[in-house]
């Protein structure tokens, strides 16, 4: 019964490899996004969808590309791998668009690591 | 650009003690979000507080939001071992159905038993 939930939990690849993360939220809620933590646990926002439309698009490599067939699911599609992608990507979830009193349901994160 | 900045940027406490967190911003807000992220796992909602409140309490929690000096506080009364986590504070602002928060680095906080 987990609320937000992504896989997979850890994600060990190549350089140059292409890998997708998941996740699917049981919430309800209108609003997913994706977040990137870096090594100094910098969180920063990179994608967010409202209602399978997407809605923020930060000053991200086109080599990621989110995709949402439905409002309970929003993955994560990453090309050509490099070293520097490797941290820890959540998803979360809100009712609306969380910067208008929501809060955030997170995931619990992966764990990318590009050899 | 990023918003919110915590300091300290890590705190060691003893147990009982009371921890004190702070965060400024740079640019207009609508709420303030405090988050804490137990190692290795996703971060968890702690407490909101709007931009027209000055003083928000949860429980062991009490936060505070200054808007003139775009500042807030987050404390953590007696505090436990349990606390140990890293603590962040996000910042809200939207305009219609362009709505983000935007989080700041964190604070790591150490309870000694």
């Amino acid at each position: 019964d987990t609320a937000v939930s992504q896989t997979p939990k850890y994600l060990v690849t190549q350089m140059g490899n292409d890998k997708s993360i998941k996740c699917e939220q049981n919430l309800g809620h209108d609003t997913m996004y994706w977040y990137k933590q870096d090594s100094k646990k910098f969180l920063k926002i990179m994608f967010s969808y409202n209602n399978k439309e997407l809605i923020i698009n930060e000053t991200v490599p086109n080599r990621f590309s989110p995709k949402s067939p439905d409002k309970a699911h929003l993955n994560l599609h990453i090309n050509s791998l490099e070293l520097g992608d490797s941290a820890v990507y959540f998803c979360a979830s809100s009712p609306l668009g969380g910067a208008g009193g929501e809060k955030l349901f997170f995931g619990s994160g992966t764990q990318l690591s590009v050899l | 650009s990023q918003q919110g900045e915590e300091d300290p940027q890590a705190l060691s406490i003893q147990e009982g003690e009371n921890a004190t967190m702070n965060c400024s911003y740079k640019t207009s807000i609508n709420n303030l979000q405090w988050y804490r992220q137990n190692s290795g796992r996703g971060l968890v909602h702690l407490i909101l507080i709007r931009s027209n409140e000055r003083e928000k309490h949860s429980g062991r929690l009490r936060v505070t939001l200054d808007t003139s000096k775009k500042s807030s506080s987050l404390l953590i009364t007696a505090s436990r071992a349990a606390d140990t986590a890293s603590y962040f504070c996000a910042t809200g602002f939207h305009t219609g159905a362009n709505s983000k928060l935007t989080f700041g680095k964190g604070i790591t906080l150490s309870v000694r038993p």
